[in-house]
C-alpha cells in the first residue's frame, strides 16, 4: 500500500530536550512538507523540500531543523530553541507537477 | 504576506441542511485553490480549482472559484453527520522554489446534528 507514515503517533518530552519526528513516504513523491497545527487553527508551514538534499524554510522555521538525505524520508527535529513545541505535527508529500499534497496521520507532541 | 481568511469559523446545522463555506485569499503568484476536509487527524484532499467560474462537483459537494474577486466557496447540500469536520482552503503557488506551496486558512468547523 502506498502512503505516508509518521511515527510515533504520540510523543512526550521534557522541556530542553530535542526530539525528532519521523516522516516516510513510498509514493515516489519529490516534494515533502512539515506543518504545525495548534488547537482551532489552520496548518502553518515549517519546512519544505522539493528535491533530495535541498530544503527551504517555511513561515515558522525558528526552533526546527530538517534533513532530506533520501527521497522517501524527511525527518523534523524540534529543538529546545522552539518556544512552544506542544502541537500536532503533520507531514505531507506532493508529486512533481501536481499541486495537491497528501498528508500522513500526524504526530501529537507534548512537551512539559 | 500571503493571507487566507475563511468564514464562518464554525457552523452548526441539522442533517439535510445546505451549507456554504467561504474562503478569501491574497496570495502572490497564485496557481490553484485547494479544499481539504479534516476529521480527526490528517486532512484529506477534496477539490482543486484552477480556472475562475468553474464549478467542481463531487456528489453533494461543489465549489466555485472567482479569481477576479479572490474567493472560493464550498457548498454542501443535504448534509449528513459524516460531513462534520474542519474544512480547510489553501491557495497554492506556481513556479520556482515555491511551486506547490500551500497557505492554509484557519478552517471552518462544521457540526451536523442528526
Amino acid at each position: 500500500d502506498g502512503g505516508i507514515t509518521q511515527s510515533p503517533k504520540y510523543l512526550f518530552r521534557k522541556e530542553g530536550q530535542n526530539v525528532t519526528l519521523s516522516c516516510e513516504q513510498n509514493l515516489n513523491h519529490d516534494a515533502m512538507y512539515w506543518y504545525r497545527q495548534d488547537p482551532g487553527q489552520g496548518l502553518r508551514l515549517i519546512y519544505y523540500s522539493q528535491i533530495v538534499n535541498d530544503f527551504q524554510k517555511g513561515d515558522i522555521a525558528e526552533g526546527y531543523s530538517v534533513s532530506r538525505e533520501k527521497k522517501e524520508s524527511f525527518p523534523l527535529t524540534v529543538t529546545s530553541a522552539q518556544k512552544n513545541p506542544t502541537a500536532f505535527y503533520l507531514c505531507a508529500s506532493r508529486s512533481d507537477r501536481a499541486y495537491e499534497q497528501y498528508f500522513g496521520p500526524g504526530t501529537r507532541l507534548t512537551v512539559t | 504576506e500571503d493571507k487566507v481568511v475563511q468564514s464562518p469559523l464554525s457552523l452548526v446545522v441539522h442533517e439535510g441542511d445546505t451549507v456554504t463555506l467561504n474562503c478569501s485569499y491574497e496570495v502572490t503568484n497564485f496557481r490553484s485553490l485547494l479544499w481539504y476536509k479534516q476529521e480527526k487527524k490528517a486532512p484529506t484532499f477534496l477539490f482543486m480549482l484552477t480556472s475562475s467560474g468553474i464549478e467542481k462537483k463531487s456528489g453533494r459537494l461543489s465549489s466555485i472559484l472567482d479569481k477576479k474577486e479572490l474567493f472560493s466557496i464550498l457548498n454542501i447540500t443535504a448534509t449528513q453527520t459524516g460531513d462534520s469536520a474542519v474544512y480547510l482552503c489553501a491557495p497554492s503557488k506556481a513556479g520556482g522554489t515555491s511551486y506547490g506551496k500551500l497557505t492554509f486558512g484557519q478552517g471552518t468547523i462544521l457540526t451536523v446534528h442528526p
